[in-house]
């Protein structure tokens, strides 16, 4: 089966500091990869995709920036967090093809603070 | 632009039926989804439109019209555990997924 992990689960960081959030998946490959910003009370904001290795396409301009080393891992950085980074942030894949190809399963989502 | 619309909060007793409905104005149009969302989780799939009419899986069922760019999600006999939110979202193309704000749902007792 399929699983989804995103670490750290919370995270506090000052205005200013760079961020590094993780996400893997096991047991499929090629997958899809999203992340999403989720601000308190709101919906899903898609911040990048990537459909395969090195490939990466940002959906909002911002001081954010994502890669995808392996196939199975995406990765979500900032080198100067602001204010209005704070969020949860959600990594989901998405199987291509098939009857299930528009179901995404999401991660348990990373709450970063930033102070 | 890109925008989905739900209505942002819903209250129904328990074992009563609720409609949630999604109108959207997308560039593409792929298939509607719909999430469930409890407080603090992650979002989890529900159900999924591609095509015209009604999916039903167990108490849930989802509805849509591409014609009219509409679709509604239908909770059957609910229960205390289907407090959460629902959104829906559209697939507007290969890869790009737009959600809308979410409807928050209360179930009472």
């Amino acid at each position: 089966s399929q699983t989804i992990h995103q670490w750290p689960a919370t995270l506090v960081q000052p205005v200013g500091s760079p961020l590094s959030l993780e996400c893997t998946v096991e047991g499929t490959s090629n997958p899809n990869l999203y992340w999403y910003r989720q601000a308190a009370g709101r919906g899903l904001q898609l911040l990048f995709y990537s459909v395969g290795i090195g490939q990466i396409s940002s959906e909002v301009p911002q001081n954010l920036s994502a890669s995808r080393p392996q196939d199975r891992q995406f990765i979500l950085s900032s080198k100067k967090l602001l204010l209005s980074d704070s969020g949860f942030y959600l990594c989901a894949w998405r199987r291509v093809g098939g009857r299930a190809a528009d179901t995404q399963y999401f991660g348990p989502g990373t709450r970063l603070t930033v102070l | 632009g890109q925008s989905l619309e739900q209505p942002s909060e819903v209250t129904a007793v328990e074992g009563a039926i609720v409609q949630i409905n999604c109108t959207y104005q997308t560039s593409g149009f792929y298939g509607l989804s719909w999430y469930q969302q409890h407080d603090g989780g992650a979002p989890t799939f529900l159900s999924y439109n591609a095509l015209d009419g009604l999916e039903e899986t167990g108490r849930f069922s989802s509805f849509l019209s591409r014609s009219d760019s509409y679709g509604y999600l239908l909770l059957q006999e609910l229960q205390m555990k289907d407090s959460a939110s629902y959104f829906c979202a559209v697939r507007i193309g290969n890869n790009d997924m737009r959600f809308g704000a979410g409807t928050r749902l209360t179930v009472k007792p």
